[in-house]
């Protein structure tokens, strides 16, 4: 089974500056990995994914992730964050084959102006 | 056009009560899932079908009931409604093998039990 952890609940960053959002996971088997964006009162949006290939990827809205698998990490970051970045976003992952999507608990990001 | 949608976004009722949550999905999907988020925005698993059958059944009270009239519909009813119900359901549908692997998502349906 896997399971995935978010270190964050909460980060405040202020407007124009950097973010990293961490994620760890733990599986036994190769898997793929997700961030979702959920804005408020709506549903989940995908932002990037890893499935293999190349471990830095790039996703919509700037953001870019790096899969690290001796950290077990897949950390979201963006270099520059604007206001409408405020939303929770969820680091998920899954094995292959027919298993389900396993979220982390979520780390709402507020961007202060 | 709504690539998911679900109905009713808002559900409020008294405990005890039977209810149910509609899904469509519009993108020729053959999985569909649904996912319930608590009032800490975790968001977990509860079922899964893939071409009308039931391939994923988590740990969910039996009052949970799923049912998949075709593969572009998968419904959620609920029996003996309980204050614990009380969430946001979400719907999604992913297409299975695809190799993009994602999920799409509708809207939610905010539950309140009372």
């Amino acid at each position: 089974a896997q399971s995935v952890t978010q270190l964050d609940s909460q980060v405040p960053v202020f407007e124009e500056a950097p973010v990293e959002l961490r994620c760890n996971y733990s599986s036994s088997v190769s898997v793929y990995l997700f961030w979702y964006v959920q804005y408020p009162n709506q549903g989940l949006q995908l932002l990037l994914k890893y499935l293999s290939g190349s471990t830095l990827v790039k996703g919509i809205n700037g953001f870019e992730a790096e899969f690290n698998k001796s950290q077990t990490s897949f950390h979201l970051r963006k270099p520059s964050v604007h206001i409408s970045d405020t939303a929770e976003y969820f680091c998920a992952v899954r094995g292959k084959g027919n298993t389900p999507l396993v979220f982390g608990k979520g780390t709402r990001l507020s961007v202060i102006a | 056009d709504t690539a998911v949608s679900q109905t009713p976004k808002y559900l409020v009722t008294q405990m005890g009560n039977d209810k149910s949550i509609k899904c469509e999905q519009n993108l020729g999907h053959d999985t569909m899932y649904w996912y319930k988020q608590d009032s800490k925005k975790f968001l977990k698993i509860m079922f899964s079908y893939n071409n009308k059958e039931l391939i994923i059944n988590e740990t969910v009270p039996n009052r949970f009931s799923p049912k998949s009239p075709d593969k572009a519909h998968l419904n959620l009813h609920i029996n003996s409604l309980e204050l614990g119900d009380s969430a946001v359901y979400f719907c999604a549908s992913s297409l299975q093998g695809a190799s993009n692997e994602k999920l799409f998502f509708g809207s939610g349906t905010q539950l309140s039990v009372l």
